[in-house]
């Protein structure tokens, strides 16, 4: 089983839809949940994080954290065309070195 | 300018041939990885260096090498190339006194070994 699991979609969505994109973990020693986003042709840059449980809000963006269930997610509200990336989460825990550990990133298109 | 670079940003190379992929930064962190990317697959760590003296093995190793040449440097080669290391290949550098240690990532080099 892998460490982090995440659909890869391709998701494709009508500008101003609410967008979900999920990940589900394995180890439960995980600390810190990170969303990165890569557009095409470029490196992933950091989007979010939260530290434990609970949500975390920035502008349109949502992230959100369920340790019980191992289930992190990110919401889009009002979505936009430049909103169209891959979208990776990642996880990392002090005691593993704090190197991350990525899921296999989620291909969102927002139409117009 | 960028804080992450690398070099060069696409290749094409054939089976068996050495080749070196090179990543510069100006961002004064000491921790410095190569990871590559693969469709359906993600990203995987493929070696990491905590400092000049530090090298580490990440999860798929086999058939590539490091070198970190000073704080700012840190080059990744493949011995002896074969079609299956073809992918998206990207260095990273993270400030681990700055939780969560967020990793910076140059823009990648896209490898083709025919």
């Amino acid at each position: 089983q892998k460490e982090v699991e995440q659909d890869p979609g391709p998701l494709s969505v009508p500008e101003g839809a609410i967008v979900s994109l999920n990940c589900t973990y394995s180890n439960s020693a995980f600390q810190y949940f990170m969303w990165y986003r890569q557009y095409s042709r470029k490196g992933p840059e950091l989007l979010m994080y939260t530290y434990s449980s609970g949500n975390k809000e920035d502008g349109r963006f949502t992230a959100q954290v369920d340790k019980s269930s191992k289930y992190i997610s990110l919401f889009i509200r009002d979505s936009q065309p430049s909103d169209s990336a891959t979208y990776l989460c990642a996880i990392s825990y002090t005691g593993g070195g704090n190197k991350l550990t990525f899921g296999t990133g989620t291909q969102l298109k927002v139409e117009l | 300018d960028a804080d992450v670079t690398q070099t060069p940003r696409n290749r094409i190379t054939k089976t068996g041939k050495r080749i070196m992929l090179e990543c510069s930064q100006t961002k004064g962190h000491d921790r410095m990885y190569w990871y590559r990317q693969d469709p359906g697959l993600g990203l995987r760590l493929i070696y990491y260096s905590f400092d000049v003296k530090d090298i580490n093995k990440g999860e798929i190793s086999d058939g590539y090498s490091v070198s970190r040449q000073a704080q700012a440097k840190f080059s990744l080669s493949l011995e002896s190339a074969i079609p299956n290391q073809t992918a998206l290949y990207f260095c990273a550098t993270s400030d681990p006194t700055r939780p969560p240690e967020t990793q910076y990532f140059g823009p990648g080099t896209r490898l083709l070994v025919l």
